[in-house]
């Protein structure tokens, strides 16, 4: 089955340093890996994903993303962090399929300190 | 334009009571989902819809009947509502590449339903 984890229930770093937040996954298969950020009462928006080709997957609001098929890990990242980055950040695995659904992580908490 | 909408975007009712969450989307997808996202913030599948046809049912109580009139809306209907039914209801819609998994999905802001 597939699944992806994101074993932090938070982090927190300072304006202008970089971030990472992690994600791993399992998969049998093609791996199809999404980002999604969900902003306080607001719905998820998309941030990026890994099909195939290049490691590094460039997205949205100068975040990026590193495959790592070794360690099975997406973990998210960006060079410097802004207090607007502050948001719920969800890691996916698309399904495939006739079901063709997404399966998402289960959230990490982005808080940036001023 | 939004792409995806969602009606209502907040929504409190009482136990017992049905209501219906509405969701269009203008971006000429075939597939359209209903997804949960609970009190702590999980995210789950509940049903997907192509082209008007029921793809995915995921172990949702009866109660809960998707209908889809045409492959713009989706819309969630939920008979006799449970304390338990409180969450935000996200709808998505893509555009599925033979069902690979790859397409993204594209959410409306979600309807908060509060069962009291």
């Amino acid at each position: 089955a597939q699944s992806v984890a994101q074993p932090e229930d938070q982090v927190n770093v300072a304006e202008g340093n970089p971030l990472t937040v992690k994600c791993t996954y399992s998969v049998s298969g093609n791996p199809y890996l999404f980002w999604y950020v969900q902003y306080p009462n607001r719905g998820l928006q998309f941030l990026l994903k890994y099909i195939t080709g290049d490691n590094l997957v460039k997205g949205s609001y100068g975040f990026e993303a590193e495959f790592n098929k070794s360690q099975t890990s997406f973990h998210l990242k960006k060079p410097s962090a802004l207090v607007s980055d502050s948001a719920l950040y969800f890691c996916a695995v698309g399904s495939g399929g006739a079901t063709n659904k997404l399966i998402f992580g289960t959230g990490t908490l982005l808080a940036v300190q001023p | 334009d939004t792409a995806v909408s969602q009606t209502p975007k907040y929504l409190v009712t009482q136990m017992g009571n049905d209501k219906s969450i509405k969701c269009e989307q203008n971006l000429g997808h075939d597939t359209m989902y209903w997804y949960k996202q609970d009190s702590k913030k999980f995210l789950k599948i509940m049903f997907s819809y192509n082209n008007k046809e029921l793809i995915i049912n995921e172990t949702v109580p009866n109660r809960f009947s998707p209908k889809s009139p045409d492959k713009a809306h989706l819309n969630l209907h939920i008979n006799s509502l449970e304390l338990g039914d409180s969450a935000v209801y996200f709808c998505a819609s893509n555009m599925p590449h033979a069902g690979s998994g790859q397409e993204t999905q594209y959410f409306g802001p979600g309807t908060r339903l509060l069962v009291l």
